[in-house]
């Protein structure tokens, strides 16, 4: 059974640094690029970032761009999101996701960040 | 620009059908989408992936109820036989050149 469990959410005050985590099984991590997808409340998904299966590629929604860096380690089978100088508008669940050819066929639980003084 | 169009709401009475659309931007409509569930209070779950001529592949478990079609630069979701946990918000979602992924703005479905 795939499970993607995402970690290290809280609260942090605006301007300061977080990272997020997804431990990965059930699957062969380093066959599938991978995703960071947030969800602000009561509002809809969006992309934040992604990473192909050998971090060869990278990309970044525009909003994130600059301030958070996607990585993965296949060897921990984990992926990772550090968010710095962080905003209130980056207040959202955050899910980790597994891509397979373009679609997201897995997501985790998700992890709540929020950004407040 | 790629972006992909979703109305806000729909709605259908339970039994029924109902049929979601989900619009791509000029010049992509030969785009693959995926298709994700959303109950309340609840993470996404993935549905099927669904090609431009129609075909689709669908996630694990997922009911024959849930069909996909395509026309042109429109992609369609149909759940046949609607029953109250359809009553969630529809997300579609496709991906550019590179890693670049795009989300509709999501349906919000009403089972009456």
């Amino acid at each position: 059974e795939v499970q993607l469990v995402e970690s290290g959410g809280g609260l942090v005050q605006p301007g300061r640094s977080l990272r997020l985590s997804c431990a990965a099984s059930g699957f062969t991590f380093d066959d599938y690029a991978m995703h960071w997808v947030r969800q602000a409340p009561g509002k809809g998904l969006e992309w934040v970032s992604g990473i192909s299966w050998n971090s060869g590629s990278i990309g970044y929604a525009d909003s994130v761009k600059g301030r958070f860096t996607i990585s993965r380690d296949n060897a921990k089978n984990s992926l990772y999101l550090q968010m710095n100088s962080l905003r209130a508008e980056d207040t959202a669940l955050y899910y980790c996701a597994k891509d397979k050819e373009g679609a997201i066929i897995d997501w985790g639980q998700g992890t709540l960040v929020t950004v407040s003084s | 620009q790629l972006v992909l169009t979703q109305s806000p709401s729909a709605s259908a009475s339970l039994g029924a059908s109902v049929k979601l659309t989900c619009t791509l931007s000029s010049g992509h409509s030969s785009y693959a989408i995926a298709w994700h569930q959303q109950q309340p209070e609840k993470g996404p779950r993935y549905l099927m992936k669904l090609n431009s001529d129609g075909s689709h592949s669908k996630g694990d478990g997922i009911p024959d109820r849930f069909s996909g079609s395509s026309s042109g630069a429109e992609r369609y979701l149909t759940i046949s036989s609607l029953q109250s946990e359809d009553e969630a918000d529809y997300y579609c979602q496709t991906w550019g050149t590179g890693i670049h992924w795009v989300f509709g703005g999501g349906t919000k479905l009403t089972v009456l």
